[in-house]
């Protein structure tokens, strides 16, 4: 199975600051990754997918790139509304999945 | 609205069984590969099943391989996730997903479900 690695696993940012999550994947997953934000009690809401295509009327201060084995989800200005956990997924592989979560918190 | 509704969660003892639905609306269900994925309390997430549109492939996480079978309706717009053998470790909330581009984006609100004696 591929195994998805997250770092890092909190973040403390404040409102304002660029903020960058990486993902790596055990093996090549060419751009066949998803970004996805959650917040306590909901369900996740997808971001990004195909490594860097942005998901209709999500912000455009998200944005993803990489490809092969390295990922990064960017925020380009952190907003209120950003506060939450992210996850990468791999769809490359029968098994999709998922990283151990990043959590941004308030600084 | 594009929806997925999930139910059929609850509490079941362990070694017991328990058939989650999804229902889904305002899309061509048919036309879409499906999946499972869950979350246990203060944990991330775990992907669990998939489902081709068709019905006709399906792939299971080895958490579950052996326990669990994933199932649709097409005709009834529904998924379904049968868990048998539940066990402590099952405990979490369930929820299911539509695949577009390799990545999931419609997800239900999520059935709760407790494994305990």
């Amino acid at each position: 199975d591929i195994q998805m690695t997250q770092s890092p696993s909190t973040l403390s940012a404040s409102v304002g600051d660029r903020v960058t999550i990486t993902c790596r994947a055990s093996q090549s997953i060419t751009t066949w990754l998803a970004w996805y934000q959650q917040k306590p009690g909901k369900a996740p809401k997808l971001l990004i997918y195909k490594a860097s295509s942005l998901e209709s009327g999500v912000p455009s201060r998200f944005s993803g790139s990489g490809s092969g084995t390295e990922f990064t989800l960017t925020i380009s200005s952190l907003q209120p509304d950003d506060f939450a956990t992210y996850y990468c997924q791999q769809c490359k592989s029968y098994s999709r999945t998922f990283g151990q979560g990043t959590k941004v918190e308030v600084k | 609205e594009v929806q997925l509704v999930e139910s059929g969660g609850g509490l079941v003892q362990p070694g017991g069984s328990l058939r989650l639905s999804c229902a889904a609306s305002g899309f061509t269900f048919r036309d879409y590969e499906m999946n499972w994925v869950r979350q246990a309390p203060g944990e991330g997430l775990e992907w669990l099943s998939y489902i081709t549109s068709g019905g006709s492939t399906v792939y299971y996480a080895d958490s579950v391989k052996g326990r669990f079978t994933i199932s649709r309706d097409n005709a009834k717009n529904s998924l379904y996730l049968q868990m048998n053998s539940l066990r402590a470790e099952d405990t979490a909330v369930y929820y299911c997903g539509r695949e577009r581009m390799n990545a999931f984006d419609i997800w239900g609100q999520g059935t709760m479900v407790t494994v305990s004696s």
